[in-house]
């Protein structure tokens, strides 16, 4: 089963706007990570978040976490068409537990970027 | 190339085949993991190895599925008597140490059960 939900299921905007994406989890995490997936190919690591850090930067990409309410989000400012993809948060169990550090995904958010 | 690769990209059979997909992860990674990606939704864990030894599986991997990774280096991924609901998208993926880090997807196999 599927560790968290992603909100909104789809989102469509124009070039140039910021785009945002939230993720719920479920259980305690060492870390959270999202992925890209253009249609019908493999994922892409785009930027990972551990459980002690709040918020973190990758060039147009910025994450939060929060924890208390076991949620992130990812921003994607200046969107380029480029940017068109599905996009998943995918959380990363205890260390030392039985998870085996393999990652549970969400159902993913559908972007869609207009030129 | 030195990223994931899986062999065949695309597979269609008839439903009650058997087939196999192969997977040669990143050369120094040590962990490998096995994920099935239905139209729509996120992928789903299936089975993971450490090294040569099948550390975890999925209750989604039935007695029809079996994962090897003999040598420590590829994987092969086989499904017995193939139903139209194993019709997905199957991903390996392999990561390079014990702790939580990122994972390092192949492009895919697009299995389609007729």
């Amino acid at each position: 089963s599927q560790q968290g939900e992603e909100d909104p299921q789809a989102l469509s905007i124009q070039e140039g706007e910021n785009a945002t994406m939230n993720c719920s989890y479920k259980t305690s995490i060492n870390n959270l990570q999202w992925y890209r997936q253009n249609s019908g190919r493999g994922l892409v690591h785009l930027i990972l978040i551990r459980s002690n850090e709040r918020e973190k930067h990758s060039g147009r990409l910025r994450v939060t976490l929060d924890t208390s309410k076991k949620s992130s989000s990812l921003l994607i400012t200046a969107s380029r068409a480029a940017d068109t993809a599905s996009y998943f948060c995918a959380t990363a169990g205890l260390v030392g537990g039985n998870a085996g550090n393999m990652l549970t995904f969400g159902g993913g958010t559908r972007l869609m970027v207009k030129p | 190339d030195t990223g994931v690769s899986q062999n065949p990209r695309h597979k269609i059979t008839k439903r009650g085949q058997n087939v196999t997909f192969r997977c040669d992860p990143i050369s120094e990674h040590n962990r490998l993991y096995w994920y099935r990606q239905t139209l729509g939704q996120g992928p789903e864990f299936l089975t993971y190895f450490q090294n040569e030894a099948q550390l975890e599986k999925s209750r989604l991997l039935s007695d029809r599925f079996s994962a090897e990774r003999p040598k420590g280096s590829f994987s092969t991924l086989e499904i017995q008597r193939t139903e139209q609901g194993d019709s997905a998208m199957y991903l390996c993926a392999s990561s390079p140490w014990t702790g939580s880090t990122e994972a390092f997807f192949g492009q895919g196999t697009r299995l389609t059960v007729v």
